[in-house]
């Protein structure tokens, strides 16, 4: 079975601090997909990055960077000086092969509270 | 249209009764995915829709819950006879290939008293 394990519940940084989250994933795929969204008080789910099995490559988007390592099946996401507006509940989520398409499996959340 | 759009945004309910809940997918996309998210715990995946076929529907929790979708747009969800337990967040996403990436709707929030 495919799962996604989120281990930190909860994070709390002062702004300014760097912050990672960490994803660790389970799949027998061998092309798979991985996924972070953010989820702030509003409700709606923010899409983020999504990277292919065939991708280890880091990638970094301004304050935020992505660290894929198939080796140990993790998919870390790390914010660089931190602020108040990054506060949110952020997921990992994996695709998964079904029957006739694919659906997405994601963690539990990470809740990440910036204070100022 | 320009976004994913869940209707209502909120439903209060009394237990027993039925509900439905719509999602308006992006235009084009024909993949269409409806997620559970309950108080503080994570999205729980329910059904998808490709066109207007739901290939696999082992997420549905109870023979309670359904799902529709009409001329691959517009998607319905029903609870019959709501219980308690279906207090939730009910959260809709479209894509034209699941492993794009979703967008999510701002989701519909039930609460069954």
């Amino acid at each position: 079975a495919q799962k996604v394990t989120q281990a930190q519940t909860e994070i709390s940084v002062v702004e300014k601090e760097d912050v990672t989250l960490d994803c660790v994933y389970e799949t027998r795929d061998t092309t798979y997909y991985l996924f972070w969204y953010k989820q702030p008080p509003s409700g709606e789910l923010v899409f983020l990055i999504r990277r292919n099995s065939f991708d280890e490559q880091n990638e970094i988007s301004g304050r935020y960077s992505w660290n894929f390592q198939k080796s140990t099946s993790s998919f870390n996401f790390t914010i660089t000086a931190s602020q108040v507006v990054d506060s949110a509940v952020y997921f990992c989520a994996l695709s998964e092969a079904r029957r006739g398409g694919t659906a997405l499996i994601f963690g539990k959340g990470t809740t990440l509270s910036v204070s100022s | 249209g320009a976004g994913v759009s869940q209707s209502p945004s909120n439903k209060v309910t009394e237990k027993g009764k039925d509900v439905e809940l719509r999602c308006d997918p992006i235009s084009g996309h024909t993949a269409l995915y409806w997620y559970r998210q309950s108080l503080g715990q994570g999205l729980e995946f329910l059904i998808y829709f490709q066109g207007n076929s739901a290939p696999d529907k082992s997420g549905l929790p109870s023979d309670r819950f359904s799902a529709e979708r009409t001329g691959g747009s517009v998607s319905t969800l029903t609870i019959q006879r709501t219980q308690q337990e279906d207090s939730a967040v009910y959260l809709c996403a479209s894509s034209s290939t699941g492993a794009h990436g979703y967008t999510f709707g701002s989701g519909t929030r039930l609460t069954v008293v």
